[in-house]
């Protein structure tokens, strides 16, 4: 398995565009989280998908953030309009089940500047 | 103690020292401990997972030690190598109600100096 697999690697936008970013998570694996990484913050839960339904976005910051998961082997985190302070490290992770006692699978990351 | 909380911050040390640093996490509710080594421009990587109070994991020159009556976990390396230089987060998982999330620290990063 090629483990889970974000793109793109690094985004450069401008402030007010619509910024996606993608996760493909490993295959059988039924648990979805993204997070994001911040230098004042750490790693801070957005959102989590069990079975592709969401199950938690307390963690989304704000109504420009949206998070879909049309099927298991796709995700996708939307700002819109995007602003310079959401500047940080997205990343997706996934686990086989809904307690992470493996923990998690994470992707790469996708490095996202708002100037 | 509310959060999970890790210390130091940053560490420098010179290859072939031993070092260690700690994970401090709430232990009401306590479910499990987890660590992850990350190096900068990849992705975080799961080193242990420990459940049991007095757990103790190790992989190579890492290993680490789990107290959950108190609320903590040390991570040792032994005989620190340049390539050891990474982002050592810690992560708890709790029982109840949200327990499929971890919650993380901000990490320690270790600089190995040749």
């Amino acid at each position: 398995d090629a483990g889970v697999i974000q793109s793109p690697r690094h985004e450069v936008t401008e402030m007010g565009q619509e910024v996606t970013l993608r996760c493909k998570p490993i295959s059988g694996h039924n648990s979805l989280f993204w997070y994001r990484q911040t230098m004042m913050r750490g790693l801070e839960l957005l959102i989590y998908f069990n079975n592709n339904v969401p199950i938690d976005d307390s963690g989304m910051p704000e109504d420009r953030f949206s998070a879909k998961m049309p099927n298991a082997s796709f995700s996708t985190l939307k700002i819109q309009p995007s602003e310079p302070r959401d500047s940080a490290v997205y990343f997706c992770a996934s686990s086989p089940t809904a307690l992470p006692i493996h923990g998690y699978t994470f992707g790469s990351g996708t490095r996202l500047t708002v100037v | 103690i509310l959060n999970v909380e890790q210390s130091p911050q940053s560490l420098h040390v010179q290859e072939g020292d031993s070092t260690n640093f700690t994970c401090s996490f709430p232990s009401s509710n306590f479910y499990a401990l987890h660590w992850y080594r990350w190096e900068t421009a990849k992705s975080p990587e799961a080193l242990f997972v420990m459940t049991l109070n007095g757990d103790e994991k190790k992989k190579g020159r890492i290993s680490a030690t789990l107290n959950t009556k108190e609320g903590y976990s040390y991570l040792y390396i032994k005989g620190s190598q340049p390539e050891d230089s990474a982002t050592y987060l810690c992560a708890q998982s709790h029982s109840g109600a949200g327990s499929y999330q971890l919650t993380f620290g901000k990490g320690t990063k270790l600089s190995v100096i040749p």
